[in-house]
């Protein structure tokens, strides 16, 4: 497609329960990054994929939190024994050639996680 | 640990005034990016800079590396500039990967017609 895609757009679930959420980046973009907004909050990084490399899983807030990125294309970000605290909207970006901070990003529109 | 401080908080603005937004951050970083999220979550990368000054249309981002700080200007605005515009960084931080951005509380624009 021509943008980043992210599904599903809403995601309501109840506490315990896993979820996954799907990005699916630009087509050649090799960099992939998945952020977290709050209600009332600001962005908060969570990990960044760059080819081939390990990712940088610094932003991550607990082990309940992982992502794979297959083939260098499509991300799932999963969230184990769902929390409240967990309920924000999720974002997904890309980027081309490097991902060294010195290129545009390139947002999809989120997920919205609302944990009963 | 760097900070990114914007100012202000909110703003308000009548229909054709010359609005300035603010970043300021504390220690080095490899690119800058504005960033413009409407209501309804949409973020839309405006610019990316390292040095001096970009334009797009209406918008001027300009930063001193040396001051640590960054501006984002809006010419002539409209009330379609309604939207908050987020800060966010690239520490130049040898140690660690280059994507994980850290990001300003944002600034809420406000235009009325």
């Amino acid at each position: 497609g021509a943008g980043v895609s992210q599904s599903p757009s809403n995601k309501v679930t109840e506490k315990g329960k896993d979820v996954e959420l799907r990005c699916d980046p630009i087509s050649g973009h090799t960099a992939l990054y998945w952020y977290r907004q709050s209600l009332g909050q600001g962005l908060e990084f969570l990990i960044y994929f760059q080819g081939n490399s390990a990712p940088d899983k610094s932003g991550l807030p607990s082990d309940r939190f992982s992502a794979e990125r297959t083939g260098g294309s499509v991300s799932t970000l999963t969230i184990q024994r769902t929390q409240q605290e967990d309920s924000a909207v999720y974002l997904c970006a890309s980027s081309a050639r490097t991902g060294t901070g010195n290129e545009k990003l390139f947002f999809g529109s989120g997920t919205q996680l609302s944990v009963l | 640990k760097n900070e990114v401080e914007q100012s202000p908080q909110n703003l308000t603005a009548q229909e054709g005034e010359f609005i300035t937004i603010n970043c300021s951050y504390s220690v080095g970083i490899s690119a800058l990016h504005w960033l413009q999220q409407h209501p309804g979550g949409g973020i839309v990368s405006l610019f990316m800079l390292s040095s001096g000054k970009k334009k797009h249309g209406r918008l001027i981002a300009t930063i001193n590396i040396q001051e640590k700080h960054s501006s984002l200007h809006i010419t002539a605005s409209h009330p379609r500039d309604s939207a908050v515009y987020i800060c966010a960084v690239t520490e130049m931080n040898y140690g660690g990967s280059q994507g994980n951005l850290i990001f300003g509380k944002g600034t809420k624009l406000s235009v009325k017609p």
